[in-house]
């Protein structure tokens, strides 16, 4: 079946601009996780999303907000953009939400946001 | 705090040789830890978990309480080793992955 697909791969964006990414769980996957992925700082959460809800948020400004679907695809927009928002931007999806059993997470190749 | 650190951010080592890669964690009560891997140009994949108690690629990984430690070892490296591995902690109560920063192995021929 297919993997997790994130669209677009790369993305160039102006300071003070705003974006959206988005992320298609593996089919039958309804939790679908954000993480930002920088050279300084490593893999870090953005959020967690389980049937349309928003279950748990990393340590991000309010800048960064997310949002899932009924058919389980996910949105991630951040607003505002600044030059440290370049990062690689992952999205993976369990079938259960982080926590419980069957939580395993399967990755996307991720959206490379440049922010100029 | 939870935190995971993985202290070695490169790991260079001879095929054949011996590989332990270190992760020790800060939780307070009972994380499931994991173990991914980045092969180049590849996406983030799960290598192994705690509570699975498997090897893979031969690749086996301890959960120590006592030294709160998840260390990564492989008895002996191949050059398809090579990669960034990723040692992961998962919270019931946080439901959210934390990762450690990163160990880059480097198995040469």
């Amino acid at each position: 079946k297919a993997g997790v697909t994130q669209t677009p791969r790369y993305l160039i964006k102006t300071r003070g601009q705003q974006v959206t990414l988005s992320c298609s769980p593996i089919s039958g996957h309804r939790s679908v996780s954000w993480y930002q992925q920088t050279p300084g700082q490593g893999l870090q959460f953005l959020f967690e999303y389980f049937s349309e809800t928003q279950r748990n948020k990393g340590n991000f400004p309010g800048r960064f907000s997310g949002r899932q679907f009924s058919n389980s695809r996910s949105e991630m927009n951040v607003s505002t953009l600044e030059l440290g928002d370049s990062a690689l931007y992952l999205c993976a999806s369990s079938l259960a939400p982080s926590g419980g059993s069957n939580t395993e997470a399967f990755f996307g190749q991720g959206t490379r946001l440049t922010v100029v | 705090a939870q935190r995971v650190t993985q202290p070695e951010k490169l790991l260079s080592v001879f095929k054949g040789a011996p590989v332990e890669l270190k992760c020790n964690y800060s939780y307070s009560g009972s994380p499931e830890l994991f173990w991914y891997v980045q092969y180049s140009r590849q996406r983030l994949q799960l290598l192994l978990r705690h509570i699975s108690r498997e090897s893979i690629k031969g690749f086996t990984a301890d959960l120590n309480k006592g030294e709160t430690s998840f260390h990564l070892k492989k008895p002996f490296a191949q050059e398809e080793d090579s990669a960034m591995y990723y040692c992961a902690l998962s919270s019931s109560n946080t439901g959210k992955l934390i990762f450690g920063q990163g160990t880059t192995l480097q198995v040469k021929p």
